[in-house]
Parts: structure tokens; C-alpha cells; sequence
């Protein structure tokens, strides 16, 4: 079943900071999230793999609240770069469902 | 490494002709997944392949598609015959492990 993402999409100035919310109906055993670049194939950021996990690359980190069967994606002193979609993958197994997506724009 | 490849990257067809999009994934990498996109109904997961056995076709629409894997560095997946509502972004995708590398994607557009 295919995870909630919320907000649909989100504007914001160079530095500053956006949460990005993934929400299942279903117990989460891991969440993937990938950005995607207009016109170019998702890329993979960062997966967590147990409930309480917290992970990082740069400014950009999530959390894995497994009781609430949720994660949230944090952008932290945005930069033009981190303009995107970004999606949330919830597993089971090999199979991945992924959200709708965030569409993210950062503007100078 | 070069990455997932796919070919072509974008494809326009006529209703009824026959489309062949090929993948061949990152060596080493024992699982394969091709993925469809659009925009009504964002990324959906169309099969998955592990060492070169279909594992789940589930996601197939209907049976003018399907997908083959003949060796660990090759797969295609076929539509026959097309339809205008097959217009979308295909993408191929591998995976070592838990984290999948998308191909570029073929844009298929069938009018």
C-alpha cells in the first residue's frame, strides 16, 4: 500500500529549513528516500532500517518513528541544489511503495 | 561503473506497433525492477527479477506486457501491441543490497 507524503509541495529560500512527513497504514520495517530531479531518474539518499533510527548526508537527515509507523525527512539551511521531488519508499521485503512525492523548489 | 543503462531513452510509436525497452543493470547487482511513471499515478513497481528469475509480475498491467531477463546483464521489457495509455517514463532499476540505482529512464510517448 502506497505511503502518505505530506506537504505535497513546499517553497522555500536559500537556508531556509523544510520537513518533509512519509505516513503508513501498514507497519514500517524500513523507509527509503530518494530525490528526483525534473526530467532525470530518482536518486537514492538514505534508507532506515529500525524504528528511532536517524540518519544524515550534509544538511539533509530523517528519522523512523516505527510506533507511529512514519518518517520525516529533514532539510536543514536549504540550498538551490536540494530542488527536487523527493520521495518516500516504504518496504516489504524487496518490494518497494513509494509515496506521491514532495516537490521541493528552493529560491535564492 | 557506468550505472544502470537504458535504451533508447525516448521512444515514439504508433498505436499498435510493438516497443522494446532494454536495461542492462549494474554488474554485480542481482536484482532487477522495472518501474513505470506518470504522473496520475506517480512510480509504480511493474516486476522484479533476482538472479534473472522473475520474482513478482504482479505489478504487469495486462498481458501486452512482459519482461525477460536472459542473463544477469540484460533485460527488456516488451508492449505488444501499444496503446496510447502505455505513454509514460519507464525506468529500470538494481540493487545490491537494500539501495536501488535507477537508470535514466525511456520516455515513451505511443499516439
Amino acid at each position: 500500500q502506497q505511503p502518505v507524503q505530506s506537504p505535497q509541495a513546499v517553497i522555500l529560500r536559500e537556508g531556509e529549513d523544510a520537513v518533509i512527513n512519509c505516513s503508513s497504514s501498514k507497519a514500517l520495517y524500513s523507509v527509503h528516500w530518494y530525490r528526483q530531479k525534473h526530467g532525470e531518474a530518482p536518486i537514492f539518499l538514505m534508507i532506515l532500517l529500525k524504528g528511532g533510527e536517524q540518519k544524515g548526508h550534509d544538511k539533509i537527515s530523517a528519522s523512523f518513528n516505527e510506533k507511529k509507523q512514519q518518517s520525516s525527512l529533514y532539510l536543514t539551511a536549504s540550498q538551490l541544489s536540494y530542488s527536487g521531488t523527493y520521495f518516500c519508499g516504504t518496504a516489504n521485503d524487496y518490494k518497494l511503495s513509494f509515496g506521491a512525492g514532495t516537490t521541493v523548489t528552493v529560491r535564492a | 561503473d557506468a550505472g544502470v543503462i537504458q535504451s533508447p531513452r525516448h521512444e515514439v510509436t504508433e498505436m499498435g506497433q510493438e516497443v522494446t525497452l532494454r536495461c542492462k543493470p549494474i554488474s554485480g547487482h542481482n536484482s532487477l525492477f522495472w518501474y513505470r511513471q506518470t504522473m496520475m499515478r506517480g512510480l509504480e513497481l511493474l516486476i522484479y527479477f533476482n538472479n534473472n528469475v522473475p520474482i513478482d509480475d504482479s505489478g504487469m498491467p495486462e498481458d501486452r506486457f512482459s519482461a525477460k531477463m536472459p542473463n544477469a546483464s540484460f533485460s527488456t521489457l516488451k508492449i505488444q501491441p501499444s496503446e496510447p495509455r502505455d505513454s509514460a517514463v519507464y525506468f529500470c532499476a538494481s540493487m545490491l543490497g537494500n539501495e536501488q540505482y535507477f537508470g535514466p529512464g525511456t520516455r515513451l510517448t505511443v499516439t
